[in-house]
């Protein structure tokens, strides 16, 4: 079955500057991959998603990039602010097929002021 | 207002007590899931359900039961807790239709301690 890995577990980055987290996954088959944020003592919200028919996407500070043959995507988070210190979680999913998706462990984001 | 509800929100009980959480969601979704928090291990899938009356278990299936008899409801049953259930619980419901976002909505959470 599908499994997927996410690197690092915390990253400390200084507010302004970028923060990349990684995934890694395992069935090639999987062609759908979100990210949600749980902010402290909140529920898991998405703030963004691939479809494995495109490489990269963009929404204002947010980026996800796709490397289906090396079978791992990013998440880049430009310009931190404070409000974006959370848990970030990534997924995989053959959506269309199994409707289940496979969460990685977490990253624990911290923007020092 | 769009919005899945969990009741209760915290909740201790003691090994062996059946228990019921409630899930219930206001957005016609088809898709509803229960999930399990755990320091270090993430999300953990329980049981998820595509539509009424079908369900299909997760990663982390055993100890639990549900139901979907009706499209808004999908109740988590612990027949007869035990302490390793102790965790935070999430439920969830999205769309499964491949022209929309597959995004899942997540509901409060419960807090669940079982002595």
């Amino acid at each position: 079955g599908e499994n997927v890995e996410q690197h690092p577990s915390t990253l400390s980055v200084q507010e302004g500057d970028s923060a990349v987290i990684k995934c890694t996954y395992s069935d090639s088959a999987s062609n759908y991959f979100p990210w949600y944020k749980q902010e402290l003592g909140k529920r898991p919200q998405l703030i963004i998603d691939i479809r494995s028919n495109v490489g990269e996407k963009k929404d204002q500070r947010i980026a996800v990039t796709l490397n289906k043959t090396a079978k791992h995507f990013s998440l880049h988070i430009t310009e931190t602010q404070p409000e974006d210190s959370a848990v970030y979680f990534c997924a995989a999913s053959r959506w269309d097929s199994n409707y289940q998706l496979i969460w990685g462990a977490g990253t624990k984001l911290i923007i020092k002021p | 207002e769009a919005q899945v509800t969990q009741n209760p929100r915290y909740l201790i009980t003691v090994t062996g007590k059946k228990l019921t959480v409630t899930c219930s969601q206001n957005m016609n979704h088809e898709y509803m899931s229960w999930y399990r928090q755990d320091p270090g291990l993430g999300l953990r899938q329980i049981y998820y359900s595509m539509n009424v009356e079908v369900t299909d278990k997760g990663d982390v299936p055993e100890g639990y039961k549900v139901s979907r008899k009706e499209k808004r409801n999908f109740p988590l049953i612990l027949e007869s807790p035990s302490p390793n259930q102790t965790s935070l619980y999430f439920c969830a419901s999205g769309t499964a239709d491949s022209r929309s976002s597959y995004e899942q909505y997540f509901g409060p959470g419960t807090r669940l301690t079982v002595t």
